[in-house]
């Protein structure tokens, strides 16, 4: 089956612990995003990734990190510089960045991530 | 920058019945899309509308769109207890990059 995958879906974190949320596709989609969200909020772009070894910070990317090796991986970094980071954790992709006709980006389940 | 505000935050309707939730927005867009969230879940895209048209249909989804307004509006005809969920509506404020602005979102619930 064709889609993205995210793991773990819960991940805990420890004060001062940097983690690393996987996030995986095999729809040979060009770009790929990191969002957060927040109990009852909308999307927060944290980074944003057009082509492989490139990417850009969204509007949230303080305390967090990226790469993008890899066409179909896109790992995000929490660091221990982001002092508030639990929240759900959506990846996404899509096929070519600003394509006519390409604009839908398509969802992994999530990681959920809580502070110890 | 959060540059969809959605309206209203929650709804909660009876089966059967419509559901309807606007979207407004603040730059020019070159399309506006919606998504629906099911609890704890990734976003499943549903429609996307281009700055260019008005209107346009996907089975029970109908979105309209007003760009002198700024507004988007989508309704759920004949709504069913799987409808609930969380709508995002998402622009892409005119730009190339692919990134997407997503708003708060309205919660449906739809009582059998």
């Amino acid at each position: 089956d064709g889609g993205i995958t995210q793991s773990p879906k819960y991940l805990f974190r420890k004060e001062g612990q940097n983690v690393t949320l996987s996030c995986e596709q095999n729809l040979n989609h060009d770009a790929m995003y990191w969002y957060r969200q927040d109990p009852g909020q909308g999307l927060r772009l944290i980074y944003y990734s057009q082509i492989v070894n490139d990417f850009q910070k969204g509007d949230i990317a303080e305390g967090y990190s990226v790469s993008r090796e890899k066409k179909e991986s896109f790992p995000l970094t929490v660091t221990s510089a982001q002092k508030n980071p639990t929240a759900f954790y959506l990846c996404a992709s899509s096929i070519a960045p600003g394509l006519a006709g390409q604009e839908t980006q398509y969802f992994g389940p999530g990681t959920r991530l809580l502070v110890l | 920058s959060q540059q969809g505000e959605e309206d209203p935050q929650a709804l909660s309707i009876q089966e059967g019945e419509n559901a309807t939730m606007n979207c407004s927005y603040k730059t020019s867009i070159n399309n506006l899309q919606w998504y629906r969230q099911n609890s704890g879940r990734g976003l499943v895209h549903l429609i996307l509308i281009r700055s260019n048209e008005r209107e346009k249909h996907s089975g029970r989804l109908r979105v309209t769109l007003d760009t002198s307004k700024k507004s988007s509006s989508l309704l759920i005809t004949a709504s069913r207890a799987a409808d609930t969920a969380s709508y995002f509506c998402a622009t892409d404020g005119s730009s190339n990059t692919g990134k997407l602005i997503f708003g708060q979102g309205t919660t449906l619930q739809v009582k059998p």
